[in-house]
């Protein structure tokens, strides 16, 4: 099965509000989680990364948390706009065998209100 | 500079049938990973090519193959297709093995009647 899933199937927020995505995982040896953004008709597209040994890392807009501790992973977007609406991936890496494997979240939509 | 592309955009296929999904990464990436998106789920690993080699492989049974070739452009082939096949089918290419940072083509969609 999946080990790598999401709250909230879909997320509605003002525009100009912060939207907090969150995401549980299940797998502890993986060392790597990204976040991805998926508009219709287009393939996921990176926002941010983080390794399992930080606990938080801030972009453009955009902070990934890491709790190790509960298995949980959070993607914050500050000040969401219109062009923020999408689908929002967390993905983890586990690797073995010399490979490394991206296994994703069923996602979360995110709905902005103008 | 040109991201992922992905040929052909859409593909109509009936039952039994096979076919190859073709995949271009950017410039300079040597690894391609291929993924399967039913609608309203995320993205399921299939294969990862690096170098030409074959680095891993997810739970999609042998009528999935894939190969990648000596320019680092990859296709992925599905025998006997079954409607469950039915998908868009992402690929991806990163800079090396360890796969981050995948940058994705806009993928194949792929209806099984």
């Amino acid at each position: 099965g999946e080990s790598v899933g999401l709250h909230l199937p879909t997320l509605s927020v003002q525009e100009g509000d912060n939207s907090i995505i969150n995401c549980a995982y299940s797998n502890s040896a993986s060392d790597y989680f990204i976040w991805y953004k998926q508009e219709s008709g287009k393939g996921p597209q990176f926002i941010i990364d983080i390794r399992s040994n930080m606990d938080k890392r801030q972009g453009q807009r955009v902070t990934v948390l890491l709790n190790k501790t509960v298995k949980h992973l959070s993607l914050q977007i500050a000040a969401t706009q219109p062009g923020d609406s999408a689908v929002y991936f967390c993905a983890e890496r586990t690797e073995a065998g010399g490979y490394q494997k991206v296994t994703f979240g069923i996602g979360t939509k995110l709905q902005v209100i103008p | 500079d040109a991201g992922v592309t992905q040929s052909p955009t859409h593909l109509i296929k009936t039952r039994g049938q096979h076919v190859t999904l073709r995949c271009s990464p950017i410039s300079g990436h040597k690894s391609v990973s291929w993924y399967q998106q039913v609608l309203g789920q995320g993205p399921q690993f299939i294969f990862q090519y690096y170098e030409k080699e074959e680095r891993g492989r997810g739970n999609f049974p042998d009528r999935f193959s894939a190969r990648q070739f000596p320019n680092y452009s990859s296709e992925l082939n599905v025998n006997a297709l079954l409607l469950g096949d039915s998908a868009l089918y992402l690929c991806a290419s990163s800079l090396d093995r360890v796969g981050e940072k995948l940058f994705f083509g806009s993928g194949t969609q792929l209806s099984v009647l």
